[in-house]
């Protein structure tokens, strides 16, 4: 099994709406990522987990909070966003931080904000 | 900061031929990983081909290969007997070695395949 798995696929919320996104690996991967892509342009890594702990925050609004919960889950929690924040969320993982590892990644869950 | 650079924003090549991307970086590392990235319709992220920067050889995988120029800090990926489901957004990314595994991508290359 190779699949990062995401859900939902498509989510449309309002600005004072709470939602979340889920990512699932059972690939046995110890590091997990989320990435943000807004259309016609590079995914732009935002959080990383290593061993369930947050190892880096790349200067992400607080209106986002990651979780791991355990090792084959990654969530991200969505609270008051704005329009701006419509993207696709990638999740991606790999075997850890270290050496020659590849990233796996999801196939997104496209996120409109109304 | 690493930077990757895309200069084509797309091409287009006849189904059976060979196209190449072109793929620039900035780094003042020695050492790193160089990948190619596909992203079909489907959106999905595919690793296509990696290169680790102290390996003088290409690295080739099937009809996919690449002449990294370490000097030249040039990472160009060759496509032969291109298929239609070739179709897709190519990314160049970069990665340093240790760490955390940031990929750095470059601003893509949409590649398109005429029957």
């Amino acid at each position: 099994d190779t699949e990062v798995t995401q859900t939902p696929k498509h989510l449309v919320m309002g600005m004072t709406n709470k939602k979340s996104l889920k990512c699932e690996q059972h690939m046995g991967h110890r590091a997990m990522y989320w990435y943000k892509q807004k259309a016609k342009k590079p995914p732009e890594l935002m959080f990383v987990y290593s061993y369930e702990k947050l190892s880096i925050n790349e200067s992400v609004p607080s209106r986002f909070s990651p979780e791991c919960p355990n090792s084959s889950l990654l969530n991200l929690h969505l609270h008051a966003l704005q329009p701006e924040d419509s993207a696709l969320y990638l999740c991606a993982s790999s075997q850890d931080l270290q050496g020659n590892t590849e990233a796996f990644f999801g196939q997104g869950t496209r996120l409109t904000v109304v | 900061a690493q930077t990757v650079t895309q200069s084509q924003p797309e091409m287009s090549v006849q189904e059976a031929e060979t196209v190449t991307l072109s793929c620039t970086y900035d780094t003042s590392e020695s050492d790193y990983y160089l990948f190619w990235y596909k992203q079909p319709p489907s959106r999905q992220m595919i690793l296509v081909i990696r290169q680790e920067a102290y390996k003088q050889q290409n690295a080739t995988e099937n009809r996919f290969s690449v002449n990294f120029q370490k000097a030249a800090k040039s990472f160009s990926l060759k496509i032969s007997d291109s298929q239609l489901g070739d179709a897709a957004m190519y990314f160049c990314a970069y990665r340093a070695t240790g760490g955390a595994q940031k990929l750095v991508f470059g601003q893509g290359t949409r590649l398109t395949i005429n029957p």
